[in-house]
């Protein structure tokens, strides 16, 4: 019930297109999913982030969908740069003590130019 | 601010014998992690505290320990390293604050520590 599904392990998109990725969880007492963004031999970086009494964040390029219903989010990637070849996490966590993330098990992007 | 720091960044261990993962920040957050990533997988998370003195175990605890003398310092400890441990370990740290009316949990996480058991 901890787990956070991710899909595709990998992507191939051209600079300028749209590069999307998914999520689905099952625990409904989650309430933050964040998007990381990790590059090669860094740790991750929040990218952006949404709670779930709103179905839409947008922040410049970066827009995560959420669907409360079908407990599915995703990130979507306008206009996809080469800058933002890179793997990206999907997680989310819960008011609990330790409120620690549950990962998703990443997406690794690649935009040629 | 330096944010979170680890060291070392590299380290080859042979089984059996024990190390240290260092792990600090400056920002004075109360809540500190730590995970292990395995390639092609999800951060895992191995310990947690929410303050100074106060530490618990998450997901994947055993072969490991940590300890929280003080609010910037939370080190992870391996006894005896196996060949299982082989990973990269993130330490990360964040702060309960209240921000626009919601709490906020962002993360922090450092550069990380490759380590190889062999």
């Amino acid at each position: 019930q901890q787990q956070v599904k991710q899909s595709p392990q990998s992507l191939i998109v051209q600079k300028g297109g749209i590069s999307i990725i998914n999520c689905a969880y099952e625990n409904t007492a989650f309430d933050y999913f964040p998007w990381y963004q990790q590059f090669p031999g860094k740790g991750p970086a929040l990218l952006i982030a949404i709670r779930p009494d709103v179905s839409e964040k947008k922040e410049g390029r970066f827009t995560i969908s959420f669907n409360k219903s079908a407990k599915q989010f995703s990130l979507h990637i306008m206009d996809s740069q080469p800058g933002d070849s890179a793997t990206y996490f999907c997680a989310a966590s819960m008011d609990t003590g330790r409120r620690a993330l549950t990962f998703g098990s990443g997406t690794r992007l690649q935009v040629q130019p | 601010n330096a944010g979170v720091t680890q060291t070392p960044k590299f380290r080859i261990l042979k089984i059996g014998q024990s190390m240290t993962l260092q792990c600090a920040q400056d920002m004075n957050h109360n809540y500190m992690y730590w995970y292990r990533q395995d390639p092609g997988m999800g951060l895992k998370l191995i310990y947690y505290s929410v303050g100074a003195g106060i530490t618990d175990k998450g997901e994947v605890p055993n072969g490991y320990n940590v300890s929280r003398s003080t609010t910037e310092d939370f080190p992870l400890r391996l006894e005896l390293a196996a060949p299982s441990q082989t990973s990269v370990y993130f330490c990360a740290s964040s702060y309960r604050a209240l921000g626009q009316g919601a709490v906020t949990y962002e993360q922090y996480f450092g550069p990380g520590t490759r380590l190889t058991v062999t």
